[in-house]
């Protein structure tokens, strides 16, 4: 199973909306991403969790939120966000360990209005 | 920053021609990893590589690691309208974290 799933795969969500994107797996991987990306562009980093403990913050407002309640789940709690944080928000798994392939989800269409 | 630059941006062929795509930075990776992405959906795993020098392949697809570690190419033959899709590259520098650097991506059209 190399599957990352994440939902919910389409939001609509307003400039004064809480809302919540969610991520799992389950293939042991203890390294866990979030990655931004529009449209015809490269993904951008966001966050990265190592076991279950945030190592890296690209310098992300703090409208987004993540959390990594166990090795499994991932998730990036939203509020108060801005048109233009429109994109595809991608979640992504890997092993912690030197050259290791990365997995992603989906990813979740996200629209702010 | 550590970027890297891949070239062409975009191209549209013909089915059955062949077609390369360049990865290209002035850093040093550990390893570097290509994936094709549709749509509106998550980038799709194609192959890593690790050592300078590599060749792989993938059926129609030929994956190559400069010596320096520095650039890949990616070959494909025979291009079909189901190899259309951004394909991006992503370098690593190894380490606890794991963090992934993308290309700027080449999106590409195959016309059957």
């Amino acid at each position: 199973d190399t599957e990352v799933t994440q939902t919910p795969k389409h939001l609509v969500m307003g400039m004064t909306n809480k809302k919540s994107l969610k991520c799992e797996q389950h293939m042991g991987h203890r390294a866990m991403y979030w990655y931004k990306q529009k449209a015809k562009k490269p993904p951008e980093l966001m966050f990265v969790y190592s076991y279950e403990k945030l190592s890296i913050n690209e310098s992300v407002p703090s409208r987004f939120s993540p959390e990594c309640p166990n090795s499994s789940l991932l998730n990036l709690h939203l509020h108060a966000l801005q048109p233009e944080d429109s994109a595809l928000y991608l979640c992504a798994s890997s092993q912690v360990r030197k050259n290791t392939e990365a997995f992603f989800g989906q990813g979740t269409r996200l629209t702010v209005v | 920053t550590q970027l890297l630059e891949q070239s062409p941006q975009f191209l549209s062929i013909q089915e059955g021609e062949n077609l390369t795509v360049y990865c290209n930075s002035s850093s040093v990776f550990s390893s570097l990893q290509w994936y094709r992405q549709e749509p509106g959906e998550g980038p799709v795993l194609l192959v890593t590589v690790v050592t300078g020098g590599e060749v792989k392949k993938l059926k129609r697809l030929t994956f190559q690691f400069g010596d320096a570690r520095k650039d890949s190419s990616l070959h494909i033959t025979a291009a079909q309208p189901g190899d259309t899709g951004l394909y991006l590259c992503a370098g690593a520098k190894g380490g606890a974290t794991n963090k992934l650097i993308f290309g700027t991506g080449t999106l590409l059209a195959v016309q059957p």
